[in-house]
Order: structure tokens, then sequence, then C-alpha cells
């Protein structure tokens, strides 16, 4: 079946540098993307989303980028601190509600 | 708001023996909600779909009699793996959907960690 899929598995960062965390989609129905954080040993967290309509979403620290051209999304983190260590996933929907979940990158920050 | 509980954390039973995992919506409404697993290092599946009321819609490949759902009332769905295995050991996340909300944002649960032994 369609899956969402993560280029990179590991991204170490320095502490303050820029994140950027890549992902690609392959069904083309996809209409919303969800960008989540998990930290060990707990339950996703909400980062950002972003509807296929747009190309560009902010938030604090956060950037979403859509390319529905070559179905590639991207989470950009501002100044990566070491509370930002965590397991990233994004999502997307076809509708209907369920999502699909990417493989997930695994964000490290060096002091 | 919009907080999603799961009890318990974690729990330890003897192989052959069924487990229950409680979700809930603790200030929402949640018609939907849906039951995740995850190993270790891997993302979330889906299992299935909880439909307050009605019965659970289940993924293709798993199995139905084994992970049996209850979602009785808008604020509580139900997980109970029957027959517990060591293979079903994984971290179990539940979701919900506020009824009252735009009706597609996920609630996510801190998860449930089933050790089977």
């Amino acid at each position: 079946g369609e899956s969402v899929g993560l280029h990179l598995p590991t991204l170490s960062v320095q502490e303050g540098d820029n994140s950027i965390i890549n992902c690609a989609y392959s069904n083309s129905a996809s209409d919303y993307f969800i960008w989540y954080k998990q930290e060990s040993g707990k339950g996703p967290q909400f980062i950002i989303d972003i509807r296929s309509n747009m190309d560009k979403r902010q938030g604090q620290r956060v950037t979403v980028l859509l390319n529905k051209t070559v179905k590639h999304l991207s989470l950009q983190i501002a100044a990566t601190q070491p509370g930002d260590s965590a397991v990233y996933f994004c999502a997307e929907s076809g509708g209907g509600n369920k999502l699909t979940f990417g493989t997930g990158t695994q964000l490290k920050v060096e002091l | 708001g919009a907080v999603v509980s799961q009890h318990p954390s974690w729990v330890i039973c003897k192989s052959g023996t069924s487990v229950k995992i409680e979700c809930r919506s603790l200030d929402f409404q949640a018609t939907t909600m849906f039951w995740y697993r995850q190993f270790p290092k891997q993302s979330l599946m889906l299992m299935a779909t909880s439909n307050e009321g009605s019965k659970a819609t289940y993924e293709q490949g798993v199995e139905k009699d084994k992970f049996l759902i209850n979602h009785a009332s808008l604020t509580l769905s139900t997980l109970t793996v029957t027959s517990a295995h060591p293979e079903d050991s994984s971290f179990y996340i539940c979701s919900a959907i506020n009824s009252g909300g735009a009706g597609y944002e996920q609630y996510f649960g801190p998860g449930t960690r089933l050790t089977v032994t």
C-alpha cells in the first residue's frame, strides 16, 4: 500500500543550529499532513500541521513546508535546543481521519 | 484542554492471560478513538478505529478476536489483549478526536507499555 517515508533515520545537530527533517509521501490523495514529536516512552505530541492547499506554515520556532509536486514534506526547527531531542514523525491523511505515520527520524542535539 | 489519558501506563502479564487498557478523553467527548501499536524504534501502526456505540473497524492483519475494543461511552474506549503472548509485548497508544471540534485532529494518550512474560 501507499506509505509515508523519511529520508534520514538519524539527524545530529549542534545546539543553536537549525534542523531540517524530511518526509516523502506517496499518496497523492493525501490532503492533510502533521508533524509529531515523540519522546522516549511517551505518546506523540502535535507540533504543526498543514493542508494541501498551502505550501508553508509557521509556528513557534517551527516551519512546515509542503511540496506537492515532488510529494515532499519538511519540518524546520530554528535554533535547535536540547529539549528538541526526540523522534519526529510525519503523518498523512487522505480523508476519513485515519493517519498513516512515516518511519520516524531521531533528532539528536549535541551541546 | 484536549487531554487523553491511558491506564495503566505499564503492565506486565503472564502468557495466556488477558489485559485491558483504558483510553479516556478527560475534557472532551470523542465519538471516534484510535488504537495504535508501536514496537521499539518503529513507527506507530494503526490497529483499529473505535466508534462509540458501534463495532470497531480493524486494520488488515489485526485479529479482532484477539484485540477486543469496546467504546461504550463518549469518553472511554478499552482495548483488551486476550490470551497475550510475548510477541504482543509492545507500546499501545490511543488517540481521540474531539466530537465538538473541527473533527479531524487526533489527541494522543501517553501510551501503555505491555510486557508479556
